[in-house]
């Protein structure tokens, strides 16, 4: 199993540009969840999704972003327009979903850097 | 909804000592909590988790406690090693919350030779 896959590993943009992250979660699991890491704020839950439908979005800070699962191996986190606050790196996670608390699996994180 | 309070942020020991994080949480529905190992520029991952249906489990070095009349739990590493050094992040979760995890603030453990 190759674990969730996130892409791109690090990313760099211009104040203003627009951003999308990836990510392709673990085969079989149904729930998939988009956290930002800073050493300010920690580990902070963005949004997150079960069986592709957006479930919890009240982590996501303003309309600047976005995030769609289009189908069951697949998800996006866009950003438009990045400001420099953005400077994170972006954890995607994905788990069983088997609807009783279960493990969460990590991929390797985007670091992304607004100039 | 659920905060997770996570103590100390530092934490320094020699090696061969033991060294004891803990969160306490306060959803009393809350019934999962998974602790996480972050390595400097790695994703955190899953080193032992607890369910609310038992007090304490552990494995090797590590051991997970739950005190759910307290709401707190607790991780113990005894024997610590070099690599051991990390920051280490509690969370909590329950059933039919959709297993959204909250992470307490993280503890970062430094293992002195």
């Amino acid at each position: 199993d190759a674990g969730v896959i996130q892409s791109p590993r690090h990313e760099v943009t211009e104040m203003g540009q627009e951003v999308t992250l990836r990510c392709k979660p673990i085969s079989g699991h149904n729930s998939l969840f988009w956290y930002r890491q800073t050493m300010m704020r920690g580990l902070e839950l963005l949004i997150y999704f079960n069986n592709n439908v957006p479930i919890d979005d009240s982590g996501m800070p303003e309309d600047r972003f976005s995030a769609k699962m289009p189908n069951a191996s697949f998800s996006t986190l866009k950003i438009q327009p990045s400001e420099p606050r953005d400077s994170a790196v972006y954890f995607c996670a994905s788990s069983l979903g088997t609807g009783r608390a279960d493990t969460q699996y990590f991929g390797p994180g985007t670091r992304l850097t607004v100039l | 909804g659920e905060n997770v309070e996570q103590h100390p942020s530092t934490l320094s020991v020699q090696e061969g000592d033991s060294a004891v994080i803990k969160c306490t949480y306060s959803d009393s529905a809350s019934n999962y909590f998974p602790w996480y190992k972050q390595e400097l520029g790695k994703r955190p991952q899953l080193i032992i988790d607890i369910r609310s249906n038992v007090g304490e489990k552990k494995d090797q070095r590590i051991a997970v406690t739950l005190n759910k009349t307290a709401k707190h739990f607790s991780l113990h590493i005894t024997e610590t090693q070099p690599e051991d050094s990390a920051v280490y992040f509690c969370a909590a979760s329950y059933t039919g919350g959709g297993n959204k995890l909250t992470f307490g603030t993280g503890t970062q453990l430094k293992v002195e030779l």
